[in-house]
């Protein structure tokens, strides 16, 4: 069964911080893992990442792949309040479904 | 990016009724959408797949008769939560899949619809 764990489940810090979310999976036929950031409402689309090695960036967060030790984490410095969310890490295997992780909640403190 | 819609956003209904949700692609043909249901603080569980023009592939543990799931046109599908009690009450998303956006056969998700029975 595909399965998807991230890590922490929760972390608090303060604006200008650095963080790092970690997100190990087990999937049949790996296609690709995507993260996710989740506010109030539906989740919103950061990254995808098929490939491993390459950094995807997009302006502070950024975000890799290790297809070999299966796991990616999602990066962002110097934190805003803005960031504060629940970012979700999601795995398509063959069967072209989307397996979610159980997110990692971030606050970020002024 | 590629939009999609659900109608409506919130809904609150009394216990027995049925509710129908929406999910429109608004810019793209979706070959196939997915209905998820989320409860309060964890993560997203897909319900099922629908691809258009045949019947909906339920993940186990759904109810295809609690939950019916039409994907008509390749714009839209619709979910129907029969006989609503409150342990359904959750927030339901849909996401749409097709070519969009560069082909790259990425979901895009709507906005997500707030169920609350009474």
């Amino acid at each position: 069964e595909d399965k998807v764990v991230q890590s922490p489940l929760s972390l608090v810090v303060h604006e200008g911080d650095t963080v790092t979310l970690n997100c190990s999976y087990e999937v049949t036929n790996f296609r690709s893992l995507l993260w996710y950031k989740q506010e109030k409402k539906a989740p919103t689309f950061l990254f995808m990442l098929t490939s491993s090695g390459i950094e995807k960036k997009s302006g502070r967060l950024s975000s890799i792949l290790d297809k070999k030790e299966l796991f990616s984490i999602l990066n962002i410095t110097a934190t805003q309040t803005g960031d504060s969310a629940v970012y979700l890490c999601a795995v398509e295997g063959g069967s072209e479904k989307l397996v979610f992780g159980k997110g990692t909640k971030l606050t970020v403190n002024p | 990016g590629a939009v999609v819609s659900q109608h409506p956003s919130r809904v609150i209904c009394k216990s027995g009724t049925s509710v129908k949700i929406e999910c429109r692609s608004l810019d793209f043909q979706a070959t196939t959408m997915f209905w998820y249901r989320q409860f309060p603080k964890k993560s997203l569980m897909l319900m099922a797949t629908s691809n258009e023009g045949s019947k909906a592939t339920y993940e186990q543990g759904v109810e295809k008769d609690k939950f019916l799931i039409n994907h008509a046109s390749l714009t839209l599908s619709t979910l129907t939560v029969t006989s609503a009690h409150p342990e359904d009450s959750s927030f339901y998303i849909c996401s749409a899949r097709g070519l969009a956006g560069g082909g790259n056969n990425e979901q895009f998700f709507g906005p997500g619809t707030r169920l609350t029975v009474l």
